[in-house]
């Protein structure tokens, strides 16, 4: 069966500090792999979306970007983060159409 | 630009009070609609997906039905442990993202 895991799960991260979060799934050979944020109140916002090795598509203009250097590897990354990067952080995977969630970093920006 | 609304935003229930819950949508192309169940801290867990009209789906205590322009999540005889947040998202048109509503938070009391 396939699993998703997502590190670390919590994060406390001071203004202008970088950020790396990982994300690997098991079980499945090249998976459509997403990051989205949940910020409270709102609904989920997708980040990125991969389709293959080094295929990263961006919805959102922003300072954070994403890499995929392996099939089931999928990494969210800042150079500097912002108070407003804080949130919950969830990674994806697919077949078809259904996606299957990870079980989110809670990013903390102070 | 796919739109989903879900009412109501909270519902109270006490134990074994069998309600709804409504998800409108409006896309273009409907490829599917998903249902997805979230508790506190945690990832979405995948509950059902729908792809035609007068389509239902059922898992224990809950049933899920679709029509043209909304899906219901009918909840029967709830229990405590059925409290969490529902969580409705559409995948249409041409577009290969999710679009999500935001959620509602479903509270069982014994």
């Amino acid at each position: 069966s396939q699993t998703i895991h997502q590190w670390p799960a919590t994060l406390v991260q001071p203004v202008g500090s970088p950020l790396s979060l990982e994300c690997t799934v098991e079980g499945t050979s090249n998976p459509n792999l997403y990051w989205y944020r949940q910020a409270a109140g709102r609904g989920l916002q997708l980040l990125f979306y991969s389709v293959g090795i080094g295929q990263i598509s961006s919805e959102v203009p922003q300072n954070l970007s994403a890499s995929r250097p392996q099939d089931r590897q999928f990494i969210l990354s800042s150079k500097k983060l912002l108070l407003s990067d804080s949130g919950f952080y969830l990674c994806a995977w697919s077949e078809g159409d259904t996606q299957y969630f990870g079980p989110g970093t809670r990013l903390t920006v102070l | 630009e796919d739109q989903v609304t879900q009412s109501p935003e909270a519902l109270r229930l006490q134990e074994g009070e069998s309600s709804s819950l409504n998800c409108s949508y409006t896309v273009s192309g409907l490829r599917g609609l998903f249902w997805y169940r979230q508790d506190p801290g945690k990832g979405p867990e995948f509950l059902f997906t729908l792809y035609s009209a007068g389509e239902e789906k059922e898992k224990e205590r809950l049933k899920a039905t679709l029509t043209k322009k909304e899906s219901f999540l009918h909840i029967t005889a709830p229990k405590p442990e059925d409290s969490a947040t529902y969580l409705c998202a559409v995948f249409g048109g041409s577009n290969y993202k999710l679009t999500f509503g935001k959620g509602t938070l479903l509270t069982v009391n014994p």
